[in-house]
């Protein structure tokens, strides 16, 4: 079935590190690629998009998706986290699909950050 | 970026009145609108397609006769929560695209509705 997957639910890290945020999606042609970050009482606020060309993609604070076609893959690096990066992230994906040029959201990574 | 507004914020009811929600383009024209549904700790679920000037577009399971949508001019869309019950109690988000491509849309600050 066509879907956006991200295995993890839930991620901590400690302030200062590295995060990565996977994101593997299932459709038949490369569909664009999006990563939203959704903070408590905020909208969703769009951090990068992919849509053809160089496949790593700088979004904003700092952060970085790499697409990896032959992993059906998308997905989003920091090299170094601030508490306030602490929120819920969505990849979400526009299937390449006549008529149906709607997004799609992955279930969602809260992020927390430890001191 | 492009402004999409949404109003209320909250708002709480009785159970079997009706709702309606607001969403604007604040500094653009949008012929589609969107509109999501967002229960606690879950992810974005597509209800509708708002068309200016045309029916919406509904997602299979969504009743369109619950959740009436009306595109009433290129700067906004309502959604009316018809005889809410404490099931429909989420939070509903609208988003508007800068163009037909459909490529990129900005997103509104939500609506959190509980139902009594």
């Amino acid at each position: 079935a066509q879907s956006v997957t991200q295995p993890d639910i839930h991620i901590t890290v400690s302030e200062g590190a590295s995060l990565e945020l996977r994101c593997n999606y299932s459709y038949g042609a490369t569909p664009y690629l999006f990563w939203y970050v959704q903070s408590p009482g905020q909208g969703l606020q769009l951090l990068l998009k992919y849509f053809s060309g160089d496949t790593l993609v700088q979004g904003i604070k700092g952060f970085e998706a790499e697409f990896k076609r032959s992993q059906s893959s998308f997905n989003l690096r920091k090299p170094s986290v601030h508490w306030s990066d602490a929120a819920e992230y969505f990849c979400a994906v526009v299937p390449l699909i006549q008529g149906a040029q709607k997004l799609v959201f992955g279930q969602g990574t809260r992020l927390t950050i430890n001191p | 970026g492009a402004v999409v507004s949404q109003h209320p914020s909250r708002v709480i009811c009785k159970s079997g009145t009706s709702v309606k929600i607001e969403c604007r383009s604040l500094d653009f024209q949008a012929t589609t609108m969107f509109w999501y549904r967002q229960f606690p700790k879950q992810s974005l679920m597509l209800m509708a397609t708002s068309n200016e000037g045309s029916k919406a577009t509904y997602e299979q399971g969504v009743e369109k006769d619950k959740f009436l949508i009306n595109h009433a001019s290129l700067t906004l869309s309502t959604l009316t929560v018809t005889s809410a019950h404490p099931e429909d109690s989420s939070f509903y988000i609208c988003s508007a695209p800068l163009s037909r491509d459909y490529n990129e849309q900005f997103f509104g600050p939500g609506t959190r509705l509980t139902v009594l």
